[in-house]
């Protein structure tokens, strides 16, 4: 099965900010990677698939690149409402699915 | 506009069975752009995916849970249901379902709200 590691964990930031998670598969996963966006209580919000694509809606400020192992999600300046957990998941294997472990973003 | 709702108990007890529906409306789950899953997060954890199917009746599990879980359709009723078997207090989560697109995104694009589910005797 494919393993899906983020890293940090959770990150401190502060609003205008520039932030940085990183997804790293435990094998090449081409770009078939997706990222979403948690808030506490809600289910999870489809932010990028295809390592890169913005789903529609979705603030220019979200950017996504990589491929083969290793990922990116960027948000360029941190708005009070991206404060959440996020979330990589392949679809490599699809239909078999596998999420990271998730990142908790948190206001410094 | 396509919306998911979860239901079933939100108690089940050690051992028994649980089991959920979700409901689609707005749309039809018999499109072929589409497969249908259950993803389900511990307290204070991350997403599990569950399992997926197709309106065709085509399933694929999570195969940590493959031997517990059966995930079945009813497109007459719009719906479609999981059963996880044996459960134990590790079960304990809320369970969602979503729509999964096949054919650009290939993930999970719409959500139901989410249902919680306790194990407990």
């Amino acid at each position: 099965a494919i393993r899906m590691t983020q890293s940090p964990s959770s990150l401190s930031a502060s609003t205008g900010d520039r932030v940085t998670i990183t997804c790293r598969a435990s094998q090449g996963i081409s770009s078939y990677l997706a990222w979403y966006q948690q808030k506490p209580g809600k289910a999870p919000k489809l932010l990028i698939y295809a390592a890169s694509t913005l789903q529609s809606g979705v603030p220019s400020r979200f950017s996504g690149s990589g491929s083969g192992t290793d990922f990116t999600l960027t948000i360029s300046c941190l708005q009070s409402e991206d404060f959440a957990t996020y979330y990589c998941q392949q679809y490599y294997s699809y239909p078999l699915i596998t999420f990271g472990q998730g990142t908790r973003l948190e206001i410094k | 506009q396509l919306q998911l709702q979860e239901s079933g108990p939100g108690l089940v007890k050690p051992s028994e069975t649980l089991s959920l529906t979700c409901t689609v409306s707005g749309g039809s789950i018999s499109s072929s752009s589409y497969y249908w899953g259950w993803i389900r997060q511990p307290p204070g954890k991350g997403l599990e995916w569950i399992g997926s199917i197709y309106y065709s009746g085509s399933t694929y599990y999570n195969p940590s849970l493959k031997s517990r879980v059966t995930i079945s359709v009813d497109t007459s009723k719009n719906q479609f249901s999981l059963k996880l078997s044996s459960v134990t207090a590790a079960d304990t989560a809320v369970y969602y379902c979503a729509r999964l697109d096949s054919t650009q995104a290939k993930a999970f694009d719409i959500w139901g709200q989410g249902t919680m589910v306790t194990v407990s005797s």
